[in-house]
């Protein structure tokens, strides 16, 4: 089954870039990777997601790399809001069950 | 726009009581689950459903029952309340057709419970 790595937490500079590692060497090849957010202890918020090309909104990029293994969600200009806990989810199996792991903590200094 | 409501946000229990975690959506989605956090953790799948009539189990089901007689309503039942279900549930929707949008999934608020 399809499940994802992430380092337990980060630091990142008030406005430098936060770049957010995920491993998912179990993909299968036609699963999206999803990225979300949790602010405290609040409900998971949608951030991205991708199948194979990058991709961009306005609150991050999304990089994939050629082989889908691993993902990095990059946050161009990190703020003290930014702080959050972020998973990286795929489909777990063939049903509609989603492995969210523990994150990562990223911590954004002043 | 509500998106996902949970009710209550709060709830204390004594071990043996049963009570019902109640989670609506207003977006016409198919697809509802009901996930647990506890400290320091991720959350992990109880049940979900991909549309009326229809659940399925999760990773950590024991001790609770789920079911969907509508498209917006996806109540948790807990059967007889341990202190092992002290925990913060989240109900979470999306919408499981074709395009962009399909898998993205909206959390509610959560329901913060304790099991005394």
């Amino acid at each position: 089954d399809a499940k994802t790595t992430q380092p337990p937490s980060m630091d990142c500079a008030e406005g430098r870039a936060a770049n957010l590692p995920c491993n998912h060497s179990t993909i299968s090849g036609n699963e999206y990777v999803y990225w979300y957010r949790q602010i405290h202890s609040q409900g998971p918020q949608y951030i991205i997601h991708g199948l194979k090309n990058n991709e961009t909104n306005e609150m991050a990029s999304l990089i994939i790399t050629e082989d889908r293994k691993s993902s990095t969600l990059i946050l161009p200009h990190a703020t003290l809001r930014d702080t959050a806990v972020y998973y990286c989810i795929v489909r777990v199996g063939t049903g509609n069950q989603f492995y969210f792991g523990t994150g990562t903590s990223l911590t954004v200094i002043p | 726009n509500a998106g996902v409501t949970q009710t209550p946000k709060f709830q204390v229990l004594k071990t043996g009581q049963s009570m019902t975690l109640q989670c609506a959506q207003d977006m016409n989605h198919e697809y509802m689950s009901w996930y647990r956090q506890d400290p320091g953790m991720g959350l992990r799948l109880i049940h979900y459903s991909v549309g009326a009539g229809i659940t399925d189990q999760g990773e950590v089901p024991n001790g609770y029952n789920v079911s969907r007689s509508t498209t917006e309503d996806f109540p948790l039942r807990l059967l007889s309340a341990a202190p092992s279900q002290t925990s913060v549930y989240f109900c979470a929707s999306s919408y499981s057709g074709s395009g962009v949008s399909k898998n993205i999934q909206y959390f509610g608020a959560g329901t913060r419970l304790s099991v005394l």
